[in-house]
């Protein structure tokens, strides 16, 4: 069936390095590739998104890559701040209206001041 | 934006009774919801896919007589947890496509569900 590995599991960085989170999936029909941003009790929230079309997307401080052929993509934060501080999970999806997600394992990301 | 509301956000219950939790979209209408469990430390596990007007349709090893999903109008679904057992105890979130972006979903806040 569909799955969706991420690594890592946990990722400690100082405050202002980068983070970097890499996903694999092995659905080959899915062409969206969400990220969400959870903390702790509260709802996954949207940070970026790609679909299979493009190979790169960048929002300020976030950047999402996505290599269709070896069926990886992956999240960059750049200048990392403690608030970047939380779980952050990958998903990947067949983008059709109605098309389910299927979520990576979730990285948890500690940024020490 | 799409905001999604999940009714009620805590409800602590005793094993065997049932326990409804609301999922509305406040400012769009959705013909697809998602339910999900999420047990601590753990991600989100996809339970069904809730088609407004039609019958939901459950992942497998969801017991669809045991969590009963109903998808009434095209801003509310409902997941029913019928006789509740403690191993029922979980965080559950909705989801909800935005009717400007297909493929983007939106969640709802979760309820965390206590069955002792």
């Amino acid at each position: 069936g569909e799955n969706v590995e991420q690594h890592p599991s946990t990722l400690s960085v100082q405050e202002g390095d980068s983070a970097v989170i890499k996903c694999t999936y092995s659905d080959s029909a899915s062409n969206y590739f969400p990220w969400y941003k959870q903390e702790l009790g509260k709802r996954p929230q949207l940070i970026i998104d790609i679909r299979s079309n493009v190979g790169e997307k960048k929002d300020q401080r976030i950047a999402v890559t996505l290599n269709k052929t070896a069926k990886h993509f992956s999240l960059h934060i750049t200048e990392t701040q403690p608030e970047d501080s939380a779980v952050y999970f990958c998903a990947a999806s067949r983008g059709n209206q109605g098309g389910k997600l299927i979520f990576g394992q979730g990285t948890e990301l500690s940024v020490k001041p | 934006g799409a905001v999604v509301s999940q009714h009620p956000s805590r409800v602590i219950c005793k094993s065997g009774t049932s326990v409804k939790i609301e999922c509305r979209s406040l400012d769009f209408q959705a013909t697809t919801m998602f339910w999900y469990r999420q047990f601590p430390k753990q991600s989100l596990m996809l339970m069904a896919t809730s088609n407004e007007g039609s019958k939901a349709t459950y992942e497998q090893g969801v017991e669809k007589d045991k969590f009963l999903i109903n998808h009434a109008s095209l801003t509310l679904s409902t997941l029913t947890v019928t006789s509740a057992h403690p191993e029922d105890s979980s965080f559950y979130i909705c989801s909800a496509n935005s009717a400007g972006g297909p493929d983007t979903q939106y969640f709802g806040p979760g309820t965390r569900l206590t069955v002792l």
